[in-house]
């Protein structure tokens, strides 16, 4: 059972640009939800997380928008870099404990 | 401060043997997570141990186990293996069990079953 959906499945964007990766939700018990970037040959590592009382959230290049009436969120990169191409998880969870719930994943490339 | 380390790297096994993981957490954190990843998909909650205890299992046949021991470190056995085991399997530890704990991932071990 899929429970967090994410799209698109890859991205290609030109220096500059800003991509945007989409996330949707089933659970309405979920109450946590952070980004992971994860590089070829290594584990992810946490970006950035929103709880579901806030709307937006940036730090650095990266914001999180958040829109509960419709159970989705998105990240948001600005002036992506060649140095950002990585797969990208949305992920959820619900109260206590370690079950994170992640999407299928979104790779982006970002050219020169 | 030492991150998550995990062992081995890779490794490669036949289809009906067991194989034992292991997952060194991250000084002063008490809880492990493993989480299977299959190619080209986001990682999936095996279970989770906290302070030595199971607190918390996802969807895998019980042939999937785990160990965590009294300096938090952890061990994961898959008995039996099956071509679909193969997958990258990832071990996470943070501080505790709490709301927002971060999990910092360890980079892994390369499961092939042939």
């Amino acid at each position: 059972q899929q429970q967090v959906k994410q799209s698109p499945q890859s991205l290609i964007v030109q220096k500059g640009g800003i991509p945007i990766i989409n996330c949707a939700y089933e659970n309405t018990a979920f109450d946590y939800f952070p980004w992971y970037q994860q590089f070829p040959g290594k584990g992810p590592a946490l970006l950035i997380a929103i709880r579901p009382d806030v709307s937006e959230k940036k730090e650095g290049r990266f914001t999180i928008s958040f829109n509960k009436s419709a159970k989705q969120f998105s990240l948001h990169i600005m002036d992506s870099q060649p140095g950002d191409s990585a797969t990208y998880f949305c992920a959820a969870k619900k109260g206590q404990g370690g079950k994170l719930i992640f999407g299928q994943g979104t790779e982006l490339s970002v050219k020169p | 401060e030492t991150g998550v380390t995990q062992s081995p790297t890779h490794l490669i096994k036949t289809r009906g043997q067991q194989v034992t993981l292991r997952c060194s957490s991250q000084s002063g954190h008490n809880t492990v997570s493993w989480y299977q990843q299959a190619l080209g998909q986001g990682p999936q909650f095996i279970f989770q141990y906290y302070r030595e205890e199971e607190n918390g299992r996802g969807n895998f046949p019980p042939r999937f186990s785990g160990l965590q021991f009294p300096n938090y470190s952890s061990e994961l056995n898959v008995n039996a293996l099956e071509l679909d085991d193969s997958a990258l399997y990832l071990c996470a530890s943070s501080l505790g069990t709490g709301w927002t704990d971060e999990q910092y991932f360890g980079p892994g071990t390369r499961l092939t079953v042939t």
